[in-house]
């Protein structure tokens, strides 16, 4: 499995935008990029993924490199519900659906 | 649509013991996967069934065993509880046979004792 590379935490103020890096420079072609997030005392959730485009949801933003070796999740005005862990997830467009988790990022928002 | 839920909530067992964490999936669902997450190691996939079959295994001991009925639903079990499986045991469901997003539920909090 493929691994991906997040900072332990992050800091933002609320009301403004947050990206949240992730390096994963072995990541395959057949490799999407996912992010989930899991909120304080919650099951994680799907956030979005992608393959080489950067995508848009009513959620965040995904912005991938031109190499595929990076990607940023952008939450465009995070409140104090974004608070969380992200987890940036590489995961084969076929075969085994497991979902290999990190240590994710801890995303503090402030008032 | 209802989620993802998973039957208890809280568990207390003692060690030695086995358990027995039921999910259902979200209705149209076919595949679950189980995972278990702990302080210490985060997020581990444990197991995936579909249509009744297991198709992706985890690196845990043979004590951790699952199936899965013909209505999707699933059941996970542990056997000889040790105090390290305390822990909290998420389910999860997808469609079939696609890379799209999982579902997860609540999950159990299983404390041994």
């Amino acid at each position: 499995d493929a691994k991906t590379t997040q900072p332990n935490s992050m800091e933002s103020n609320e009301e403004e935008p947050v990206h949240l890096p992730c390096n994963h420079s072995t990541i395959s072609g057949t490799d999407y990029i996912h992010w989930y997030r899991q909120l304080p005392s919650q099951g994680p959730e799907y956030v979005i993924h992608g393959l080489t485009s950067n995508v848009n949801n009513r959620m965040a933003s995904l912005a991938i490199a031109e190499d595929r070796k990076s990607s940023t999740l952008i939450l465009h005005r995070a409140t104090l519900r974004d608070a969380a862990v992200y987890y940036c997830i590489l995961r084969r467009i076929q075969g085994a659906q497991k979902l290999v988790f990190g240590q994710g990022t801890r995303l503090t928002i402030n008032p | 649509k209802a989620g993802v839920t998973q039957t208890p909530r809280y568990l207390i067992k003692t060690r030695g013991q086995q358990v027995t964490l039921s999910c259902s999936p979200i209705s149209g669902h076919r595949s679950v996967s189980w995972y278990q997450q702990t302080p210490g190691q985060g997020l581990q996939f444990l197991f995936e069934y579909f249509s009744e079959t297991q198709r992706n295994k985890g690196n845990f001991p043979g004590r951790f065993s699952g199936r899965q009925f013909s209505n999707s639903r699933s059941e996970m079990n542990v056997s000889t509880l040790e105090l390290g499986d305390s822990a909290l045991y998420l389910c999860a469901s997808q469609r079939e046979t696609s890379y799209n997003e999982q579902f997860f539920g609540p999950g159990t909090r299983l404390t041994v004792l």
